[in-house]
């Protein structure tokens, strides 16, 4: 069945340590993006890739990276988290259509202590 | 720039009523593609509806339809039967080309027994 998958779906971590949150889809679509989520449920845009080798800063300033080395992989790492970074990242693709939707995965629930 | 804007921060309906959810976009572009997506609590994103510009006849999906009205720039939700499932942050997005996705601030949709 096709799918979006993120890891972990929650993690509590100290300020200051390095973190990669995994994002993979099995459907083979070229566009993938990162959303963060505040507390107030608005989604922020902070990275997108429209294929391998490909990635864009979003509208939201974000400390965090991203990478695209193969179609179904869209990592996001933060190098140094802080007590900011704490929120809902939810990462999503869409198909190469003008119609097609995005697709949501579970979303991680981030935690900087 | 393309905006979303939900005027309805929460709502509230009792179950098996009919509620309608609001959402106006600002866009120049003249062909484009609007969703409504339902995050219920703690659960993953998904598609509810969509409705491409060009086509004047309104989406419909079993208990959920929408108003466009693309002259006023005007796409509203309306459920049907309310069931408690329904319960839900509720988006509006837009999309260009199947890209540059734009989502609206949420509605809060409880559905009261």
């Amino acid at each position: 069945e096709a799918d979006i998958y993120q890891t972990p779906r929650y993690l509590v971590i100290g300020t200051g340590k390095k973190i990669t949150l995994e994002c993979s889809q099995t459907m083979g679509h070229d566009k993938m993006y990162w959303y963060q989520q505040d507390p107030g449920m608005e989604l922020h845009l902070i990275h997108y890739s429209y294929g391998v080798n490909s990635t864009e800063k979003g509208d939201l300033s974000s400390e965090s990276t991203v990478s695209r080395i193969r179609t179904e992989h869209f990592p996001l790492t933060l190098e140094s988290a802080r007590p900011s970074h704490t929120s809902q990242y939810l990462c999503a693709s869409s198909g190469p259509s003008s119609y097609n939707e995005q697709f949501f995965g579970p979303g991680t629930r981030l935690t900087v202590l | 720039a393309q905006t979303v804007t939900q005027s309805q921060p929460e709502m509230s309906v009792q179950e098996a009523e009919t509620v309608t959810l609001s959402c106006t976009y600002d866009t120049s572009e003249s062909n484009y593609y609007l969703f409504w997506y339902k995050q219920p609590p703690s659960r993953q994103m998904i598609l509810v509806i969509r409705q491409e510009a060009y086509k004047q006849q309104n989406a419909t999906e079993n208990r959920f339809s929408v108003n466009f009205q693309k002259a006023a720039k005007s796409f509203s939700l309306k459920i049907s039967d309310s069931q408690l499932g329904d319960t839900a942050m509720y988006f509006c997005a837009f999309s260009v080309y199947g890209q540059n996705f734009v989502f609206g601030p949420g509605t809060r949709l409880s559905v009261l027994p």
